[in-house]
C-alpha cells in the first residue's frame, strides 16, 4: 500500500526554523514529483513546493526564499526546511505524490507563535 | 499569479445533481484536479486530468475542462458527499488551488 507519513510538526516562534518529514511506503520518492501543501487553520489549501524528479524544485510565492524542499533517496523521505517562520506559517502541512497529488499524508501540525 | 475561483458553497438535495465550478485564464489549456476534503480529514483525489476517476472513486463523480472553466459534477449526490472541495491546475511549475467550495447536501 502506497503510504506518506509526514512529522516534525510542533510549536515554534517567529524568526525561528523546523524541518518536516514525509516519509514514503510502497512507491520511491526519487521517481516522483513530491509536493507539499499546507492549510491554515479553517481555510483552503494552499500549494507549498513540488521537486521534480530530476530534481528542480519550485516554491510558491509566499514561501521561496525562506523553505527548502529536499529528498534523502537513501531514506525514501521528503523534507521541507522552513526558515525564517512566521505567524502566517501556521498551518497544517501535507506532502502528497505526484502532480496529480493522488496519495496524501495525515499532515503535521506548525504553530508558530511567541 | 495565476488564480482560480470557485463558489464558496453549492447546495443540493439528495438525489440530484450538483456542479461545482472553477474558473481560471486559459483554464481548458491546463489539467485540472479535484480533491474532496471532510472535516478532520485528508484531501482525496477525485478526479485527475480533467475527467479521470482514480480507482475507488464512484461513478457518480466526473469532470470538464473547457474554456476558462472546470466543472466537477457529482450526479445522484448523496449525504456522504457533503465535503469541502478543491480544485488544482499546475502554471509555469507551480501549484494553484482555488478557494474551496463547501457542499452541504440537504
Amino acid at each position: 500500500e502506497e503510504q506518506l507519513v509526514e512529522s516534525g510538526g510542533g510549536l515554534v516562534q517567529p524568526g525561528g526554523s523546523l524541518r518536516l518529514s514525509c516519509a514514503a511506503s510502497g512507491f520511491t520518492v526519487s521517481s516522483n514529483y513530491m509536493s507539499w501543501v499546507r492549510q491554515a487553520p479553517g481555510k483552503g489549501l494552499e500549494w507549498v513546493s513540488v521537486l521534480y524528479s530530476g530534481g528542480s524544485t519550485y516554491y510558491a510565492d509566499s514561501v521561496k526564499g525562506r523553505f527548502t524542499i529536499s529528498r534523502d533517496n537513501s531514506k525514501n523521505t521528503l523534507f521541507l526546511q522552513m526558515n525564517s517562520l512566521r505567524a502566517e506559517d501556521t498551518a497544517v502541512y501535507y506532502c502528497a505524490r505526484d502532480i496529480s497529488l493522488d496519495v496524501w499524508g495525515q499532515g503535521t501540525t506548525v504553530t508558530v507563535s511567541s | 499569479s495565476y488564480e482560480l475561483t470557485q463558489p464558496p458553497s453549492v447546495s443540493v438535495s439528495p438525489g440530484q445533481t450538483a456542479s461545482i465550478t472553477c474558473s481560471g485564464g486559459q483554464l481548458g489549456d491546463k489539467y485540472a484536479y479535484w480533491y474532496q476534503q471532510k472535516p478532520g480529514q485528508s484531501p482525496v483525489l477525485v478526479i485527475y486530468q480533467d475527467r479521470r476517476r482514480p480507482s475507488g472513486i464512484p461513478e457518480r463523480f466526473s469532470g470538464s475542462n473547457s474554456g476558462n472553466t472546470a466543472t466537477l459534477t457529482i450526479s445522484g449526490t448523496q449525504p456522504m458527499d457533503e465535503a469541502d472541495y478543491y480544485c488544482l491546475a499546475w502554471d509555469s511549475s507551480t501549484g494553484v488551488f482555488g478557494g474551496g467550495t463547501k457542499l452541504t447536501v440537504l
